[in-house]
């Protein structure tokens, strides 16, 4: 799987947008891109993923650049319980199974929404 | 719907005694499942992974096995707990085959299950 980078921590404002970037600059072709936060001592939530065209559903958006080597997910109006640590993490969707089933965590961005 | 479960929520156990650790999915079948643990300050590590009953992975050498005995069961497990051995433990489950569109390739995670050796 390809490596991914993100900034440490993050600060937003409760009710504006929320951007977190993602650099994912050895993406391959076949490789996804999937976003999960983890809130304090809970197991990781799936929040969208997407391959190379932006996709949004009822949690975020997730916008990628054209050469796929970046991503940036968008939290439109951030309250206080998205504050979590938040995953990009790149990978293949099609596998033959085993050990590449397993989704890769880095250390994510831990964001904290200030009231 | 789907469910996956995980008990004991919390633990505290010496070291050198023996644990083991249980996750249950419903409402779906064959699927991969897979164990991680998230040490204090940490990210999320990989432990074991299953595609089917029996059928047993591990992704790093270490103190603890997992099993499989029945499709939608997974246990870890430790004959002598180290303090090392501390942490969050995540059990997860996936789609195990994947049908085209209609699986969006997540993971999805138990409510965890805190491990404390003193």
């Amino acid at each position: 799987d390809a490596k991914t980078t993100q900034p440490t921590s993050m600060d937003c404002a409760e009710g504006r947008a929320a951007n977190l970037p993602c650099n994912h600059s050895t993406i391959s072709g076949n490789e996804y891109v999937y976003w999960y936060r983890q809130i304090h001592s809970q197991g990781p939530q799936y929040i969208i993923h997407g391959l190379k065209n932006n996709e949004t559903n009822e949690m975020a958006s997730l916008i990628i650049t054209e050469d796929r080597k970046s991503s940036t997910l968008i939290l439109p109006h951030a309250t206080l319980r998205d504050t979590a640590v938040y995953y990009c993490i790149v990978r293949a969707r099609v596998y033959s199974g085993g050990g590449a089933d397993g989704l890769t965590f880095g250390k994510g961005t831990h964001l904290i929404i200030q009231p | 719907s789907q469910t996956i479960h995980q008990w004991p929520a919390t633990l505290v156990q010496p070291v050198g005694s023996p644990l083991s650790l249980e996750c249950t999915v419903e409402g779906t079948s064959n699927p991969n499942l897979y164990w991680y643990r998230q040490a204090a300050g940490r990210g999320l590590q990989l432990l074991f992974y299953s595609v089917g009953i029996g059928q047993i992975s591990s992704e790093v050498p270490q103190n603890l096995s997992a099993s499989r005995p029945q499709d939608r069961q997974f246990i870890l497990s430790s004959k002598k707990l180290l303090l090392s051995d501390s942490g969050f433990y995540l059990c997860a489950w996936s789609v195990g085959v994947l049908l085209g569109d209609r699986s969006t390739g997540e993971l999805f995670f138990g409510e965890g299950s805190r491990l404390t050796v003193l």
